[in-house]
């Protein structure tokens, strides 16, 4: 069966150090990767989108990866402040653009 | 600009009562999403809309969900009769398009059934 896993259980880091968020999945041949940011509360809000095709992004703090081989996606914030605390969702969107799949997410929590 | 505009942000009704959540998408998106969301986990699919046709429902309990975006703007989402299961966030998206777009949410509705 298709899946998308997230750690489930959360990311603790100290202040100023990098956050590394990992995505796998399996069965699935995605046309693109995205990463949202969640706070409680509040609906999903867009972070990085990247294709197949693409090794890398970055935007500031943020960078993704996205390894078609090892079927998984990193994402990581370096500096990261406690502001950053929050779930991080991946989503996958197939060839089609027809299915738009989520992961269940990983908390991250940046301790001052 | 405002952002996805969903209503109400909570609502509360016994089992066997129907309820409706409304949805006004960013201007000028053609695409609208319905996705439920479980405590803990990442939101599911319910229903996509392009303009007014609904192209993908293949995940709505259509039992006693129902769904529709008037004019291609504007979109409700129905339950009739609610079950103590459909307790949720119902989180309404809307994108330029299906392409490779991003997609900009509302901040949900939290159903309650009791």
């Amino acid at each position: 069966s298709q899946k998308i896993e997230q750690n489930s259980e959360a990311l603790n880091i100290q202040e100023g150090k990098t956050a590394t968020l990992t995505c796998n999945y399996t069965n699935y041949s995605p046309a693109y990767l995205q990463w949202y940011r969640q706070d409680p509360g509040r609906g999903p809000v867009f972070l990085l989108l990247i294709r197949e095709n693409e090794k890398e992004k970055r935007k500031e703090r943020l960078k993704v990866t996205f390894d078609t081989t090892l079927k998984q996606s990193l994402f990581h914030i370096t500096a990261s402040q406690p502001a950053d605390s929050a779930t991080y969702l991946c989503a996958l969107t197939l060839y089609n653009f027809n299915k738009f799949y989520f992961g269940s997410g990983t908390k991250l929590n940046v301790k001052p | 600009e405002a952002g996805v505009v969903q209503s109400p942000r909570y609502k509360i009704i016994e089992k066997k009562q129907p309820v409706a959540f409304w949805c006004n998408p960013i201007s000028g998106h053609n695409t609208l999403y319905w996705y439920r969301q479980n405590l803990g986990q990442g939101p599911e699919l319910l229903i996509r809309y392009e303009n007014e046709e609904a192209v993908d429902d293949s995940q709505l309990p259509k039992d006693r969900f129902s769904a529709e975006r008037l004019k291609g703007v504007d979109s409700t989402l129905k339950i009739q009769p609610a079950e103590l299961g459909d307790s949720a966030v119902y989180l309404c998206a809307s994108s330029l398009d299906t392409g490779n777009t991003e997609a900009f949410f509302g901040q949900g509705t939290r159903l309650t059934v009791v």
